[in-house]
């Protein structure tokens, strides 16, 4: 079992839908990352969040330390959002990275 | 703020040759940088911790020999792919933490690397 999970793998939504992706880990964190990666390969990093929301224009991300489970919201989806989305933590133990498999949505217009 | 650039993008060569590959924060300091590799459709793999002034770590698996870690300076880091194989074509993508504080990792854009 893998210590970070996100779900869904694949997602695909029309123009203009809500979009939550999950994830969820099962070690203790200092912080949380949400990343994205378009075709290209290039990562940027949405999101860096310890607690409670973070929300920057159309995307928003929570975190639930307790239960050890964030989500990313992305509100009035367009195709241009079509990338990996990426979660990843940063281990109390340690500096690492840990990351989860990847989100892949595809977002038609 | 918080720009890490690569060099090169892309990069193709030849099997039995070197390639190196720069990691650059533009606008901050970073003592610690990493290198991950990715293979299509997976998730990162974190292949060495970067320390400037000081040895790498590897991870477990990561031929030390094969991938050369160089951290000069407070600002670059390169990745030495040593007589490359087709098998090492992959993406390659080195991030770094910035001095003044957190955990927060910045990413470069990745580079490309075909071995033919």
């Amino acid at each position: 079992k893998n210590e970070v999970e996100q779900s869904p793998q694949n997602l695909t939504a029309q123009e203009g839908e809500f979009i939550t992706i999950n994830c969820s880990y099962s070690v203790g964190i200092s912080a949380l990352h949400w990343l994205q990666q378009h075709p290209g390969g290039g990562i940027v990093s949405l999101f860096m969040l310890s607690s409670g929301k973070k929300k920057h224009g159309r995307l928003i991300a929570t975190i639930n330390i307790q239960e050890k489970h964030s989500s990313l919201h992305i509100t009035a989806s367009h195709p241009r959002d079509s990338a990996v989305y990426i979660c990843a933590v940063i281990e109390t133990s340690g500096s690492r990275l840990t990351f989860g498999e990847g989100t892949q949505l595809t977002v038609n217009p | 703020g918080a720009v890490v650039s690569q060099h090169p993008s892309r990069v193709i060569c030849k099997s039995g040759t070197s390639v190196k590959i720069e990691c650059r924060s533009l606008d901050f300091q970073a003592t610690t940088m990493f290198w991950y590799r990715q293979f299509p459709k997976q998730s990162l793999m974190l292949m060495a911790t970067s320390n400037e002034g000081s040895k790498a770590t590897y991870e477990q698996g990561v031929e030390k020999d094969k991938f050369l870690i160089n951290h000069a300076s407070l600002t670059l880091s390169t990745l030495t792919v040593t007589s490359a194989h087709p098998e090492d074509s992959s993406f390659y993508i080195c991030s770094a933490r910035d001095n003044r504080g957190g955990v927060e990792q910045y990413f470069g854009p990745g580079t490309r690397l075909t071995v033919t």
